[in-house]
């Protein structure tokens, strides 16, 4: 069974720049989270898909990130414009359903905001 | 507000010892905790999941223990072995009290398992 795929891996970017992050979920996997972790920290959860819908994103700086989960299959996060404090691991995971499941990770996109 | 407490952040034992590693949550009600290992520049990869209504997961050398009422779980790790050295992290669903809630995670235990 394949796993969770991201992509880039790693990216630099300049302040002020956008930068948008895709992730593919396992296959049949109905529940996808994007977690931001900064170094040292645990992941935080910045927001929630069932299937194509939005559960949760109160903790998205909305100003300035958005995420959209297409055909509730593959997601894009993206940064526009980036700060300094977004520099940060950026995890994808998903789970068959909402509350039950096992949450299965990505690699994970390194972002550096210089 | 659900906060989760790993303690200690970082331990060192020498290869071949049991070793247990905590996990504080304020809030009872919950739906399941989790345990991952993160390995340096790498994902999260799920060890054990416990449901609210177990007391205990066990998979090979872990075994994950949940004591809702005092708001702990503890990940027991036998005979540790150098490929254990890793960051290990306890996420927590809190019980859905008419509200979706979301997994809060701990910051975890940094472990190094010395040949």
């Amino acid at each position: 069974e394949a796993g969770v795929a991201q992509s880039p891996r790693y990216k630099i970017i300049e302040k002020r720049q956008s930068v948008a992050f895709w992730c593919n979920p396992i296959s049949g996997h109905a529940t996808l989270y994007w977690y931001q972790q900064i170094l040292g920290q645990g992941p935080k959860l910045l927001i929630q898909f069932q299937n194509n819908g939005v559960v949760d994103d109160s903790q998205l700086p909305k100003d300035r990130f958005s995420a959209e989960r297409l055909k509730g299959v593959d997601s894009t996060l993206k940064i526009q414009p980036a700060k300094l404090e977004d520099s940060a691991v950026y995890l994808c995971a998903s789970s068959l359903g909402v509350y039950t499941d096992t949450q299965y990770f990505g690699p994970g996109t390194r972002l550096t905001v210089l | 507000k659900q906060e989760v407490t790993q303690i200690p952040a970082a331990l060192s034992v020498p290869e071949g010892e049991n070793l247990v590693l905590n996990c504080s949550f304020t809030d009872s009600a919950i739906y399941n905790l989790q345990w991952f290992r993160q390995d340096p520049g790498k994902g999260l990869t799920s060890l054990l999941l416990i449901q609210s209504s177990q007391r205990e997961q066990t998979s090979g050398r872990l075994n994950a223990s949940l004591d809702k009422s005092s708001g702990r779980s503890t990940l027991y790790i036998a005979a540790s072995q150098p490929g254990d050295s890793a960051t290990y992290l306890c996420a927590v669903r809190p019980g859905n009290s008419g509200g979706y809630q979301k997994v809060t995670f701990g910051t975890g235990t940094k472990l190094q398992v010395i040949p």
